[in-house]
Order: structure tokens, then C-alpha cells, then sequence
């Protein structure tokens, strides 16, 4: 059982937007950052955000990130065949004082 | 650019030690501005973070509380590497085992290692 609450899947159409929810409490996303990650199958997870809405440089601005209160979301806008892979949230949490991380969402392109 | 080469055996009897070492390229394991850390995945626990040490004028070590009697995470300031100890394996410690660096800006990720405890 994961400390953040993700969807386990997500949907969509070539060219729509979808957005994939992190529900977490107080003890993390409340009181600290977001980041979220990117997982091809048989690779390492890949930052897409960190700091809840920063991009590293070479994503593309389709991708962006949102934090309200003690959830957050990933939202994909323009959203093509190669976004067809497992989503993760993070965060630190001060219960546990260590990173906590959500249990994925496999997203499909339809 | 930064990147991370993990290294180690794949395959550890039940009861013995897993190590694994990270070595560094393109950054210090005494860099003032990053942690190193360890995180492993697996089907029936996900990402599962394992701990981190990093330097700020002395080093400091922070472990996951569920693996806290077993893990050591060791800086190698002369090979510009650290290293994760694991002891007293169990079957339910088989999964892929990342190092990674993360900042205030970005986070790098070594290739991972497949490690299965079996005898």
C-alpha cells in the first residue's frame, strides 16, 4: 500500500488532455514539493516535474504539474502514442522522514 | 553531464548481504548541493525508497525506518562512489535497485540492478 494515492490507470486519445491525481496528507505533499516521474518499460524512471511545477529542461511543455493542499496533479496536454507509460508522484515525508512515493498510473493511448 | 554506473552481483542467498555500489561521473559524492540515493522497485512494493547520505559540511544519512536495522549507504570519497549494504536478505528483497542523485533542480538515475535472493 502506497503512501500517496494515484489512479492505477488513465486513458486517452491522441490529442487530448489528461490529468493523473496524488493524494497524499499533511505529513507531505501538505507540507512539502512534488515531483513526478516518467517510466518507459525496462527503463529507469525519468523526471518530468519537480518542485510541483518545474520542468527540467527537454520536457516538453506539454507536460506541467499542480499542487493544492495535499494533492497534486500531472496533467498531458497534446497527448501522443509515446506518452504510453507508468506515471509517478513523490514527495518527502516528515512522518516517516524519508521520500514517500505514489504506486504508479499506466497510462494508455488509445 | 552527470551519470551514475551501478554495479553488483544480481544474485544473493537468503540470510547474506546484498551490496551494491554507484559510481559517479560528471559530479562529487561531496557535492554541497546533492543527495544520493538509493530506491528499488518491485511488483508487490512498487518504488519503494531505501535511504540517502549526503555532504553539507559533515555527511549526513537518512534511511528508510522499515530497513533501518539492516542498511548502510556508504560515501567513497576516493572513488567518487557510495554504496548500499543490505543485510539479512529475504526473498521479499528481490527488485530492481537504482542509485540516484537528486538536486534542487534535476534528479539522474543509474541504470538499476535486477537483484534476486534465491539460494
Amino acid at each position: 500500500q502506497s503512501v500517496l494515492t494515484q489512479p492505477p490507470s488513465a486513458s486517452g486519445t491522441p490529442g487530448q488532455r489528461v490529468t493523473i491525481s496524488c493524494s497524499g496528507s499533511s505529513s507531505n505533499i501538505g507540507t512539502h514539493t512534488v515531483t513526478w516521474y516518467q517510466q518507459l518499460p525496462g527503463t529507469a524512471p525519468k523526471l518530468l516535474i519537480h518542485s510541483n511545477n518545474l520542468r527540467p529542461s527537454g520536457v516538453p511543455d506539454r507536460f506541467s504539474g499542480s499542487k493544492s493542499g495535499t494533492s497534486a496533479s500531472l496533467a498531458i496536454s497534446g497527448l501522443q502514442s509515446e506518452d504510453e507509460a507508468d506515471y509517478y508522484c513523490a514527495a518527502w515525508d516528515e512522518g516517516v522522514n524519508g521520500r514517500v512515493f505514489g504506486g504508479g498510473t499506466k497510462l494508455t493511448v488509445l | 553531464q552527470v551519470q551514475l554506473q551501478q554495479s553488483g552481483p544480481g544474485l544473493v542467498k537468503p540470510s547474506q548481504t546484498l551490496s551494491l555500489t554507484c559510481a559517479i561521473s560528471g559530479d562529487s559524492v561531496s557535492s554541497n548541493s546533492a543527495a544520493w540515493n538509493w530506491i528499488r522497485q518491485s511488483p508487490s512494493r512498487g518504488l519503494e525508497w531505501l535511504g540517502r547520505t549526503y555532504y553539507r559540511s559533515k555527511w549526513h544519512y537518512d534511511y528508510a525506518i522499515s530497513l533501518k536495522s539492516r542498511i548502510t549507504i556508504n560515501p567513497d570519497t576516493s572513488k567518487n562512489q557510495f554504496s548500499l549494504q543490505l543485510n539479512s536478505v529475504t526473498p521479499d528483497d528481490t527488485a530492481v535497485y537504482y542509485c540516484t542523485r537528486d538536486t534542487s533542480l534535476d534528479d539522474i538515475w543509474g541504470q538499476g540492478t535486477m537483484v534476486t535472493v534465491s539460494s
